[in-house]
């Protein structure tokens, strides 16, 4: 069965450095998410992704935070100045479809931020 | 905040049928209900959705309450396996902006 595959699995920056994340979608969706879930907390929307756009964002996603596809298969979540605060599972997710409706995830990375 | 309510938590015991309960009385005509799991240091995991119909899958049941403001997930045989926290979400108009509640941690015993 197709899945989400992301790396790395584990990832410890210090505080104001830069890190990308990254992501290989499954091959037949078009739609490509980020989300992250700070340790024993709620799972929080990051950004959607289509045809090489940002279709929406939340609050956290700020100017420090952006996306790309730079080829065929990745999709990358880049932190440019990390904080401690930045410390959380992200999880990349996928669908065939535009929405809510079957979003495929990823295991995640952990980001350690110290 | 969340617009749906969750039990924290529940137990079943393996084999058995499991019920999770969700309230959402505030749903609007376009909302969709999704159900995604998560399990232990994994990554959510769809399980189902539905608007107004029951919903059948491979993996649970979702049944809607004809007035909306409710609904059940169904497992129908529960394993060790579908231990995790259970989300109910709802979608409407701006279907990326989600809310993910606490959901509900359920608890298999062998």
């Amino acid at each position: 069965e197709p899945e989400v595959t992301q790396t790395p699995s584990h990832q410890v920056t210090q505080m104001g450095q830069e890190v990308i994340l990254r992501c290989v979608p499954i091959s037949n969706h078009l739609y490509f998410y980020w989300y992250r879930q700070i340790l024993g907390q709620k799972v929080e929307f990051l950004v959607s992704f289509y045809n090489n756009e940002i279709s929406e964002k939340s609050e956290i996603f700020d100017d420090q935070f952006s996306v790309e596809r730079p080829d065929g298969s990745n999709f990358t979540l880049k932190i440019r100045s990390t904080k401690l605060e930045d410390s959380a599972m992200y999880f990349c997710a996928s669908s065939e479809i535009m929405g809510f409706y079957e979003q495929y995830f990823g295991p995640g990375t952990r980001l350690t931020v110290t | 905040d969340a617009k749906t309510t969750q039990p924290n938590s529940m137990e079943s015991n393996e084999e058995e049928p499991v019920h999770l309960p969700c309230n959402h009385s505030t749903i609007s005509g376009t909302d969709y209900i999704h159900w995604y799991r998560q399990l232990p240091s994994q990554g959510p995991e769809y399980v189902i959705h539905g608007l107004t119909s029951n919903v059948n899958n491979r993996m649970a049941s979702l049944a809607i309450a004809e007035d909306r403001k409710s609904s059940t997930l169904i497992l129908h045989r529960a394993t060790l396996r579908d231990a995790a926290v259970y989300y109910c979400i709802l979608s409407g108009d701006s279907n990326y902006q989600l809310i993910w509640g606490a959901g509900t941690k359920l608890i298999i015993k062998p």
